[in-house]
């Protein structure tokens, strides 16, 4: 069964600052990589994914996904307060009926 | 933008009751989800559909019940519910398994008493 694991389990980061979240699995044969956000009291909501390996960049937002290390990250530039929120990576293997969701990271964007 | 709805948002229920919980998308995708999420848990996986008529345990589905009677509905039944299924519920839709975004409703907020 897909272990998907997030680190670290919370973080505070000043405002303007890199942040980087991180999240391993353990099934080698996983395809999709995904990552939520929820702010507080909200529903969970797509924020970008990666299909292979390498590094996709949408506007602030970098994913870095290194399959041999059964690793993925994502990587948050010039972090704003709207930043703050629960950020949960997810994991499918290919042809799979689920999402394997992580415990999430609680990130805080300091003023 | 996708929708998916569910009702009721706040529930109070008494142990040993049924709790039906329930989820319409308007978005024609062929996957539902149930999830539920605890802190330190994150969002764990209860039931899920391929489409009508069909439903699939997930990772945690015991003590619970789901039903798919149309594209559109989805629900989600507690026979005898229990003080440790005190959660917050999501339901998601989405169109193909694993490729696509997964959107989900608000929640539903269940206390068990």
């Amino acid at each position: 069964q897909q272990n998907v694991q997030q680190s670290p389990e919370s973080l505070i980061v000043p405002e303007g600052a890199r942040t980087s979240l991180n999240c391993t699995f353990s099934d080698s044969a996983s395809q999709y990589f995904w990552w939520y956000r929820q702010h507080s009291g909200k529903a969970p909501k797509a924020l970008m994914s990666i299909f292979s390996n390498g590094e996709k960049e949408e506007g602030r937002f970098t994913i870095h996904l290194n399959k041999a290390s059964l690793h993925f990250s994502l990587h948050i530039r010039d972090s704003q307060p709207s930043d703050s929120a629960l950020y949960l990576c997810a994991v499918s293997t290919g042809g799979a009926d689920r999402l394997t969701f992580g415990k999430g990271t609680q990130l805080i964007i300091q003023p | 933008e996708a929708a998916v709805t569910q009702s009721p948002r706040n529930k109070v229920a008494v142990t040993g009751g049924k709790v039906t919980l329930s989820c319409n998308q308007t978005n024609n995708h062929n996957n539902m989800y149930w999830y539920r999420q605890d802190t330190g848990h994150g969002l764990r996986l209860i039931h899920y559909s391929y489409g009508a008529g069909s439903t699939e345990k997930g990772d945690i589905p015991d003590g619970y019940k789901a039903s798919r009677p149309s594209q559109e509905n989805f629900s989600l039944i507690l026979e005898l519910a229990t003080p440790s299924q005190t959660s917050v519920y999501f339901c998601a839709s989405g169109a193909r398994l694993g490729q696509d975004t997964q959107y989900f409703g608000p929640g539903t907020r269940l206390l068990v008493l």
